[in-house]
């Protein structure tokens, strides 16, 4: 049982490249989410996913679009890449109110 | 206003006592709590969950959480320096079905 994977874990990219980070959950959940972190600042939600086929913007959506693409997967997707989008991006899933998120181990992300 | 509130911290606490870390909310609406902890470099792992008024107790954790007040609180007894972590407070908001986290509590136990 892999839970959450996110691919890739680390990444470079130059300043307006684009690139499309992918997270799958094999724990049939309804809900998924991207989170960012940066020092000091928590998990903001950049995008998340109450079921398959919608998608609801968070804390933190410019600059991001994404695409639930089945049940299983979320993907998140940087158009034109920007330093201020440097950071650790996290993907989590979660069944319900009563269950908890699970998280993916990270993607490291830095524009330059 | 943020819709979950932590102080940043650091807390520093002896070995052995007692760490306390608090969280607010400000969405009435929310259901259910969770206290996250995180290593550096690594990704949030579940310590508790709190749907009810009142305390829950797991070993030397303890949450409490107060809806009329929109307070939720951790207790860590017997702190141990493989305590030291980021913790996370975080509220699931039923009405949208998202999980909105706090900025994060550092805790370092001192030896």
């Amino acid at each position: 049982n892999a839970g959450v994977t996110q691919t890739p874990k680390f990444q470079v990219l130059k300043t307006g490249q684009s690139m499309t980070l992918q997270c799958a959950q094999d724990m049939n959940h309804n809900s998924m989410y991207w989170y960012r972190q940066d020092p000091g600042m928590g998990l903001r939600l950049i995008y998340y996913s109450a079921s398959e086929g919608t998608t609801d913007k968070g804390e933190v959506p410019n600059g991001y679009n994404v695409s639930r693409l089945n049940k299983r997967e979320f993907s998140l997707r940087l158009e034109s890449a920007a330093p201020s989008q440097t950071s650790v991006y996290f993907c989590a899933s979660s069944g319900s109110w009563d269950t908890e998120a699970f998280f993916g181990q990270g993607t490291r992300l830095t524009v330059v | 206003q943020k819709e979950v509130e932590q102080n940043s911290g650091p807390l520093s606490v002896p070995e052995g006592a007692i760490a306390s870390l608090n969280c607010t909310y400000s969405d009435r609406g929310s259901q259910s709590f969770f206290w996250y902890r995180q290593y550096s470099g690594k990704s949030p792992e579940l310590i508790m969950f709190i749907y009810s008024n009142g305390d829950k107790e797991d070993g030397r954790f303890t949450a409490q959480l107060n809806k009329a007040s929109q307070y939720v609180s951790l207790l860590i007894r017997d702190s141990q320096p493989s305590d030291s972590a980021t913790y996370l407070c975080a509220a699931w908001y039923g009405s949208a079905s998202k999980i909105i986290f706090g900025s994060g509590t550092r805790l370092s136990i001192r030896p």
